[in-house]
């Protein structure tokens, strides 16, 4: 079945380093891949999608690139703030019931 | 617009004890999904409603019932609660199902049963 693997955390950054967190996945057919958001005590937020191989998904300084050749979508930022700290999951969709299929999610502390 | 709702936000039930947890959305979205949120583990679906009127089991519903009020209001009850269903509870929507639409996802319920 489908599934998401993606690196485990904690991940620990000083402010303005470059980010990458790995996510990989195995899926049928074409799904939909997603990076979500998780500040603390708070529910989740979408960050960035991509629907189709090759397409780059962006927000707030954040992207990551769908690689079918890889099975990959990996997040990255060139410069992280302290206000990124977060738990960040990476997530897929596909097939009739667009059920989402998440990581384990990864804790990001940036430190100043 | 509020988005997505949920009630209670905390909750402590001592283990026999039932109680429903409460969603609710305003995007006029078909389709609705529970989830609970364990350490480790990421977010695993409970169940999901596609369209008003249907609902249908994911990955973890046992312990669980769901009742689909009207296109707004999708609600999850335990009847009778166990230290294993310690979690938080998430809702989510989206505009439907059978394709690839963002979910949005209500604030969370925190649950610890005793």
């Amino acid at each position: 079945g489908n599934s998401v693997t993606q690196m485990e955390g904690p991940v620990t950054l000083s402010e303005e380093a470059f980010l990458t967190i790995n996510c990989t996945y195995t899926a049928t057919g074409y799904p939909s891949l997603f990076w979500y958001v998780q500040y603390p005590g708070e529910g989740l937020q979408l960050l960035l999608k991509a629907t189709k191989a090759d397409d780059k998904g962006s927000n707030k300084g954040f992207e990551a690139t769908y690689r079918k050749e890889t099975t990959s979508f990996h997040l990255e930022k060139g410069s992280v703030q302290v206000s990124d700290s977060a738990v960040y999951f990476c997530a897929l969709t596909g097939g009739a019931t667009n059920k989402l299929i998440f990581g384990t999610g990864t804790l990001l502390a940036v430190q100043p | 617009n509020a988005g997505v709702t949920q009630t209670p936000k905390f909750q402590v039930l001592k283990t026999g004890q039932s109680m429903t947890l409460q969603c609710a959305q305003d995007m006029n979205h078909n389709s609705m999904y529970w989830y609970r949120q364990d350490p480790g583990m990421g977010l695993r679906l409970i169940y999901y409603s596609a369209s008003e009127g249907t609902t249908d089991k994911g990955e973890v519903p046992n312990g669980y019932n769901v009742s689909r009020l009207n296109k707004r209001e999708f609600s999850l009850r335990l009847e009778s609660a166990a230290p294993s269903q310690t979690s938080v509870y998430f809702c989510a929507s989206s505009a439907r199902t059978g394709g690839k639409d963002t979910q949005y996802f209500g604030p969370g319920t925190r649950l610890t049963v005793l």
